[in-house]
């Protein structure tokens, strides 16, 4: 079985500091990585995807990817309390299915 | 732009009654179209996929089914709630060969 594995947290860090986001994922054959942020009661919005091995950036937002290790990271600069919530990694399986991780808490204390 | 609305947004019903769950976006045609679950503290679980009219697949044995009887159009269904069945439900869609998956707002459902 396809699986993505994250750690659940909570991750704390304070504000203005960076956090990073670890993801693996089971099948080495999956070419496209996403990362969404999940507000509590809310549902998934999209951060960023990645297919390419190494850095993409998006603001504050990069997302690491290493297809040899089978790791997606997620790092958030400058973090601010409105980056408090649940981030999800979601990996392509195949056939356009997304197979997602249970998501890290990620807490940004002012 | 695309637009996913989901209804309604919250649902209490009892135990071994029906459920109707919809889902239309507008803004696309042809969508893939998908429901979750995603139970208290647990991650997302894909419950069924569509790539066009009629066209439904099953992810997960269970009592809930789907139908999509129009383009942008996808319901999910039960005959009769089990207590497990309470969750909250997220319907996404992706567009032609694209593959990132955006999501309604959710119904959180709660069965009693």
């Amino acid at each position: 079985q396809k699986e993505v594995e994250q750690n659940s947290g909570p991750l704390s860090v304070p504000e203005g500091a960076i956090a990073s986001l670890n993801c693996t994922y089971s099948d080495r054959g999956s070419q496209s990585f996403f990362w969404y942020r999940q507000y509590s009661g809310k549902s998934p919005e999209l951060i960023m995807f990645i297919y390419s091995n190494g850095d993409k950036e998006d603001g504050r937002f990069t997302a690491q990817l290493n297809k040899a290790s089978q790791y997606v990271s997620l790092l958030i600069r400058d973090s601010q309390p409105s980056d408090s919530a649940t981030y999800l990694c979601a990996v392509n399986t195949g056939f356009q299915k997304l197979v997602f991780g249970t998501g890290t808490r990620l807490l940004v204390s002012p | 732009s695309q637009t996913i609305h989901q209804w309604p947004a919250t649902l209490v019903q009892p135990v071994g009654s029906p459920l109707s769950l919809e889902c239309t976006v507008e803004g696309t045609s042809n969508p893939n179209l998908y429901w979750y679950r995603q139970a208290a503290g647990r991650g997302l679980q894909l419950l069924f996929y569509s790539v066009g009219i009629g066209q439904i697949s099953s992810e997960v044995p269970q009592n809930l089914s789907a139908s999509r009887p129009q383009d942008r159009q996808f319901i999910l269904s039960s005959k009769k709630l089990l207590l497990s069945d309470s969750g909250f439900y997220l319907c996404a869609w992706t567009g032609g060969l694209q593959e990132t998956q955006y999501f309604g707002p959710g119904t959180r459902l709660l069965v009693l």
